[in-house]
């Protein structure tokens, strides 16, 4: 049983460079989150999408960019990676809140550094 | 945003020992939950509480929401190595009276029970 899946786990940036971050899950969620994960701060939303081809911002969407074009997939990208952005970041999906008790289901994490 | 505080941030006990761990806020919430997260993964769900007053029990662990909706608690009696974690509350954030697709996590409670 996949879940959710998280590539890559692991990633090392210097300042302005990009990458995107893929997240795949196989249980025909409809919605998908991304949040970032960091010392003394829990967990805050970046960007969601309760569906493909839609998405929307969270909490702290500044500097990151996503899209939802297969409704198994939900890509998080950072254009000009900067050192306020080294985080972990987490992946989740869910059926909608009305449809269930609006459970997430996490991947593992993309620990990602910026030098 | 609306907020959710947790406190303590951090708690260290001796195994046996009993803890109570709060997560508050100004907004009042349609539901809560709780999640368990373990070093190197994604945070789980253990409860959902919907019901004003409400309490629920999971073996040595019991979650109380408040009356008012605003506030939760959750207790572990007798903790336990395997308890140690970080215990994050979450809600899906209203908007006019009606819970929207964001879910927002507390702060978190970084637990630590020795052995």
């Amino acid at each position: 049983n996949a879940g959710v899946t998280q590539t890559p786990k692991f990633r090392v940036l210097k300042t302005g460079q990009s990458m995107t971050l893929l997240c795949a899950q196989d249980m025909n969620h409809e919605y998908m989150y991304w949040y970032r994960q960091d010392p003394g701060m829990g967990l805050r939303l970046i960007h969601y999408s309760v569906g493909e081809g839609t998405t929307a911002k969270g909490e702290v969407p500044d500097g990151y960019n996503v899209s939802r074009l297969k409704k198994q997939n939900f890509l998080l990208g950072l254009e000009s990676a900067a050192p306020s952005q080294t985080s972990v970041y987490f992946c989740a999906s869910s059926y909608p809140p009305s449809a269930s008790t609006g459970e997430l289901f996490f991947g593992e994490g993309s620990r990602l550094t910026v030098l | 945003t609306q907020l959710l505080e947790q406190s303590p941030q951090f708690l260290s006990i001796q195994e046996g020992e009993n803890l109570t761990v709060y997560c508050n806020s100004s907004s009042v919430f349609s539901s809560l939950q709780w999640y368990r997260q373990e070093p190197g993964e994604g945070p789980v769900l253990l409860v959902t509480v919907v019901t004003g007053g409400e309490v629920k029990k999971l073996k040595r662990l019991t979650f109380q929401f408040g009356d008012a909706r605003k506030d939760s608690s959750l207790h572990i009696t007798a903790a336990q190595p395997g308890d140690t974690g970080l215990y994050l509350c979450a809600a899906y954030e209203d908007n006019y009276g009606g819970a929207t697709n964001k879910l927002i996590f507390g702060t978190g409670t970084l637990l630590a029970v020795q052995p």
